[in-house]
């Protein structure tokens, strides 16, 4: 089972404060990179599914990028608001990626203090 | 449209009882997938199913079942129950492979004493 590692493993930040984690794949055979939020007692929601090299993504304050070739995605929060405050998961596809299966990190978990 | 819906939501087992965890989805997805989380160990994959009929092994099958009679269910057995499977099911299910997002459900909340 390979390895997707995430960093820093928490933080806290004030509102306002813009910030930035890690997320850490095997740079060999690369196929796509989930990221997902995921708010205290509800359920994970994607964000954002990366599939090339390079490629940066945006979603109002919150943007991703990856570097396949290194095997890292940084997901940035610009500005963030208490309602920013939840764990972000990335994931990385098993066996290839054609069948859907993905091994999660054990994600960054944002609180953004008002 | 509901999306991804689980039942139930909570449940109590004795050791050694047998249940049976249903998701359904009305997306018309493909593949689906279950997974447990437990603290400090992040979600991991149980088992999933890449089309109606067919089910395959993820990262933690022990101790588990899956079926997938109808395209928008697939169900999780718990045969025997022990307390190691104390945990939070989640089921989500994608239109294709990992090139598409997945849509979990709201998660069961499963004890086992």
């Amino acid at each position: 089972i390979l390895n997707v590692e995430q960093s820093p493993q928490s933080l806290h930040v004030q509102e306002g404060d813009s910030t930035n984690f890690t997320c850490s794949f095997p740079s060999s055979n690369f196929y796509a990179l989930h990221w997902y939020r995921w708010e205290t007692a509800k359920s994970p929601e994607a964000l954002f599914v990366m599939t090339l090299n390079g490629d940066e993504k945006k979603k109002g304050r919150i943007s991703a990028t990856l570097n396949t070739k290194e095997g890292y995605s940084y997901l940035y929060i610009k500005g963030s608001q208490p309602e920013d405050s939840a764990t972000y998961l990335c994931a990385f596809p098993d066996y290839g990626g054609s069948q859907g299966n993905l091994i999660f990190g054990k994600g960054t978990k944002l609180s953004v203090k008002p | 449209n509901a999306g991804v819906t689980q039942t139930p939501k909570f449940r109590v087992l004795k050791t050694g009882q047998s249940m049976t965890l249903l998701c359904a989805q009305d997306m018309n997805h493909e593949y689906m997938y279950w997974y447990r989380q437990d603290p400090g160990m992040g979600l991991r994959l149980i088992h999933y199913s890449v089309g109606e009929g067919t089910t395959a092994k993820g990262e933690v099958p022990d101790g588990y079942n899956v079926s997938r009679l109808k395209k928008q269910n697939f169900l999780l057995g718990l045969e025997s129950a022990a307390p190691s499977q104390t945990s939070v099911y989640f089921c989500a299910s994608s239109y294709g492979g990992s090139r598409y997002e997945q849509y979990f459900g709201p998660g069961t909340r499963l004890t086992v004493t």
